[in-house]
């Protein structure tokens, strides 16, 4: 079984210039989580996306947006961007937020580099 | 707001030792817990999950205890190896997940 799947695995953009990132969820997942770790940093919550919906967003500036899709890929855009924006963007799925007690799973991330 | 802490930040140790990390979290409403390792540049690789009813899972070499109502959490790893040098992260989910900032293990030889 395929697990998380993240495309590009590597991202070299100028600054201003928009960047999008894409997650394949694990078959049957619902849940997609999008995180944002800059070198030597913890991971941030950036967005949470539940069968479509979006359900939570972490103290990011709305530049970060995103989208889920009714297979329930979803889609990371960073806007206007700036050199501070590059880090590994780590992607998670589970299944529902309806059954909350089951293991989330990581994609191997896209490497953002903002020049 | 939920803050997930994890100490100790970094920790070497020689092969053969047993060792200890602990992840204390603030609020206890918590779904479950769960606990990763990840290697340089890498994605997150999950090693347990707590659900919030439970008080302890094992794997392997690996036994990781949940106390909610302290909002603390051990990850426990017995005889440890160079491979397993890495830097592990717990977190907590309550709808979303939220992460401690990791404890940077070295395992030498």
């Amino acid at each position: 079984e395929a697990g998380v799947t993240q495309s590009p695995t590597h991202l070299i953009k100028t600054r201003g210039q928009q960047a999008t990132l894409r997650c394949s969820p694990i078959s049957g997942h619902t849940s997609v989580y999008w995180y944002q770790q800059a070198l030597g940093l913890g991971l941030q919550f950036l967005l949470w996306y539940d069968e479509g919906e979006e359900r939570n967003r972490g103290n990011f500036p709305p530049r970060f947006s995103g989208r889920q899709f009714p297979n329930y890929s979803s889609e990371l855009n960073v806007n206007a961007l700036e050199l501070e924006d590059s880090a590994l963007y780590l992607c998670a799925s589970s299944l529902a937020a309806s059954r909350p007690n089951t293991e989330a799973f990581f994609g191997q991330g896209t490497r953002l580099t903002v020049v | 707001k939920q803050e997930v802490t994890q100490i100790p930040a970094a920790l070497s140790v020689p092969e053969g030792e047993n060792l200890v990390l602990n992840c204390s979290f603030t609020d206890s409403a918590i779904y479950n817990l769960q606990w990763f390792r990840q290697d340089p540049g890498k994605g997150l690789t999950s090693l347990l999950l707590i659900q919030s009813s439970q008080r302890e899972q094992t794997s392997g070499r690996l036994n990781a205890s949940l106390d909610k109502s302290s909002g603390r959490s051990t990850l426990y790893i017995a005889a440890s190896q160079p491979g397993d040098s890495a830097t592990y992260l717990c977190a907590v989910e309550e709808g979303d997940m939220r992460f401690g900032a990791g404890t940077r293990l070295t395992v030498k030889p």
